[in-house]
């Protein structure tokens, strides 16, 4: 089935620092991917996705872009906030048109003022 | 919009206990379903229904592992003769159906077992 490696944390920035967490995948055909986030005593909710490629999901000044040459989705931002602290998790489906969600193992940021 | 409810927030067992955990999804929503993440790891699905139809379940979810949703509403994971292995954060999800490729899961905030 489809696979997906993340790169591990945690990662420490101060505010206003540049954001990028690493996302490659393997997969068969051209799924959709995610990025869930979950903030400190929440549930995961989705941050963005993509569902097919060279696509740009964004959202909260977030951005990921599906990159069939690399098969990455890299999550970046440009300028983090202390709001931003979390843990982030990258996510595909098992294979096409499972309903089972594959994650990655997440990435904790944390963001110091 | 309540929300993905899930209940009890936190349960501490001894081992070979029984436990069960019930989620609420959103009321429009048919889809649900379980996952379970451990400390430093992503949710690791479990299984999902739709509507009251058990239609996928992980190999994950051994026989000591049984999910319902009798009217397609809430539904329950019960954990039988409950092992140390099994501490673990039980997170629940829904969505509906026909939302597409790119459909949005809805997590509640989850169920952690501790099991001494």
């Amino acid at each position: 089935g489809n696979s997906v490696t993340q790169m591990e944390g945690p990662v420490t920035l101060s505010e206003e620092a540049f954001l990028t967490i690493n996302c490659t995948y393997t997969a068969t055909g051209y799924p959709s991917l995610f990025w869930y986030v979950q903030y400190p005593g929440e549930g995961l909710q989705l941050l963005l996705k993509a569902t097919k490629a060279d696509d740009k999901g964004s959202n909260k000044g977030f951005e990921a872009t599906y990159r069939k040459e690399t098969t990455s989705f890299h999550l970046e931002k440009g300028s983090v906030q202390v709001s931003d602290s979390a843990v982030y998790f990258c996510a595909l489906p098992s294979q096409g048109g499972s309903e089972k969600l594959v994650f990655g193992k997440g990435t904790k940021l944390t963001v110091n003022p | 919009d309540t929300g993905v409810s899930q209940d009890p927030r936190h349960k501490i067992t001894k081992r070979g206990q029984n436990v069960t955990f019930r989620c609420d999804p959103i009321s429009e929503h048919n889809r649900l379903y379980w996952y379970r993440q451990t400390l430093g790891q992503g949710p690791e699905f479990l299984t999902y229904f739709q509507n009251e139809a058990q239609l996928e379940k992980s190999r994950l979810l051994s026989d000591r592992f049984s999910a319902e949703r009798p009217k397609g509403s809430f539904s329950t994971l019960e954990i039988q003769r409950t092992e140390q292995g099994d501490s673990a954060m039980y997170l629940c999800a829904s969505r509906r159906s026909g939302s597409g490729r790119g459909g949005e899961l809805f997590f509640g905030e989850g169920s952690r077992l501790t099991v001494l």
